[in-house]
């Protein structure tokens, strides 16, 4: 059982857009950033998203993320192919004093 | 460009010990602070722990699963991580990955996240 609450799976076809939820409590995503990962098949992870909102180089800006309250959303725009990936959202958590992990959303590029 | 490359993986029975590498290049080593991720078969991801940089304390913090089992330390000479794994457990299989953490200070309280990956190492302990 995961500390952040995220849909198991998500879906749609090249050139749409997708948003990706990610819900927590007080203790982590409504007091701290949250960031997002996507692990594409057989792959390490690779940072996406970090403080809500920011992208890391190299990141292209189809990618954006926000936050309001205790959740988190992940959204992509123009959906390719190899947007096939699994997507995970994180944070600090103050009670657990260590970063915490969403279970994972696979996304399915139809 | 940041590389992290871990090793030492291996399939053990429980009970037993294994320590993971993880060299890293690319990076002023003794500057980052250092984390241990697990993810096991078809899992999400799971921190397993974090060492802070020597200047910092040098201190490591444990997730509870590994708590009192897991050892993380590091040797900014040789640019390497380790992690000291003992009284292995069935539910410690697992792909290891070696990070480097992402360091914030959020309301006066420091945070680290992990941002670059190495390709991970995979442990298997079988009963």
């Amino acid at each position: 059982q995961s500390v952040l609450t995220q849909p198991p799976s998500a879906s749609g076809t090249p050139g749409q857009g997708v948003t990706i939820s990610c819900s927590g409590s007080t203790s982590n995503i409504g007091t701290n950033y949250v960031y997002w990962y996507r692990q594409l098949p057989g792959t390490a992870p690779k940072l996406l998203i970090y403080e809500d909102s920011q992208r890391p180089s190299g990141v292209p800006d189809r990618f954006s993320g926000s936050k309001s309250g205790t959740s988190a959303s992940l959204a992509i725009s123009g959906l390719r192919s190899e947007d096939e990936a699994d997507y995970y959202c994180a944070g600090w958590d103050d009670s657990l004093s260590g970063p915490v992990f969403g279970g994972g959303t696979k996304l399915t590029v139809l | 460009e940041v590389q992290l490359v871990e090793s030492g993986g291996g399939l053990l029975k429980s009970g037993g010990s294994l320590r993971l590498s993880c060299v890293a290049s690319g990076i002023i080593f003794s500057n980052e602070w250092m984390s241990w991720v697990r993810q096991a078969p078809g899992k999400g991801l799971e921190w397993v722990g974090r060492i802070r940089i020597n200047t910092d304390g040098g201190t490591t913090d444990y997730g509870a699963p590994v708590k009192g089992r897991f050892t993380i330390s590091r040797d900014d000479s040789k640019n390497t991580l380790y992690l000291q794994m003992n009284s292995l457990k069935i539910e410690d299989t697992a792909v290891y990955y070696c990070t480097t953490d992402r360091v914030s200070m959020v309301r006066g309280v420091i945070t680290n996240i992990p941002d670059s990956w190495g390709q991970g190492t995979l442990v298997t302990v079988s009963s």
